[in-house]
């Protein structure tokens, strides 16, 4: 059962353009937001968060948005560098006593200088 | 300050042997969780250790165990190999708090491990 679904595997984008990366998730219980980009042969790092009690969540070139009713999420990277091409996880939790971080299958993205 | 470090990065192994994976948490991080990845199954949780206990565990079998120090550090076992369980194994950790069950968490490098 995939809580947290990022149903398209691969997006690629040309540089200096807008990458969107989506996700959806099942639970209602989730109330707090990650996103996660993993090079080849390195451990994931975390990227930008953001909790149920917002919609919005901007660091940079990056940005999270939350719809809640509709349980989806996004990440938008302004504009698109070459060095963002990378695997990106989004990861999902609740905020309770046992929470733990369920992630995605992971979206590849590739920006074309 | 130094980040997650897990120990061996590469491992090779054969059906029905086991092996031990090793982590070191960020200094003050008391937290530490396992992933496996594979392609195609993104990151899977298999458990979370705090203060030394167990604190939540994924859908794995018994073969697949782990342990927590005093120091933080963790280990993870998986018994009676499978070709199947060939994949990279992260570990992280993160520092919970009493008021706070979310934060980010930090991951190490990752052990492969390939079962032949």
């Amino acid at each position: 059962d995939q809580q947290v679904k990022q149903n398209s595997p691969s997006l690629s984008v040309q540089e200096g353009r807008i990458s969107i990366l989506n996700c959806d998730y099942t639970n209602s219980m989730f109330d707090y937001f990650l996103w996660y980009k993993k090079y080849p042969a390195e451990g994931p790092t975390f990227l930008i968060s953001i909790s149920s009690i917002k919609d919005k969540n901007e660091d940079g070139r990056f940005t999270v948005f939350l719809n809640k009713s509709a349980k989806h999420l996004s990440l938008h990277i302004v504009p698109s560098q070459p060095g963002d091409s990378a695997v990106y996880f989004c990861a999902a939790s609740d905020t309770g006593a046992n929470s733990k971080l369920t992630f995605g299958k992971g979206i590849t993205l590739s920006v074309r200088p | 300050k130094a980040g997650v470090t897990q120990t061996p990065r590469y491992l090779i192994k054969t059906r029905g042997q086991q092996v031990t994976l090793s982590c070191s948490p960020i200094s003050g991080h008391r937290s530490v969780s396992w992933y496996q990845q594979t392609p195609g199954q993104g990151l899977q949780f298999l458990f979370e250790y705090f203060s030394e206990t167990q604190r939540n565990k994924g859908n794995f079998p018994g073969r697949f165990s782990g342990r927590q120090f005093s120091n933080s550090r963790s280990e993870m076992n998986v018994s009676t190999l499978e070709l199947g369980d060939s994949a990279l194994y992260l570990c992280a950790s993160r520092k919970l708090t009493g008021t706070s069950n979310t934060g980010e968490l930090f991951f190490g490098e990752g052990s492969r491990l390939t079962v032949l």
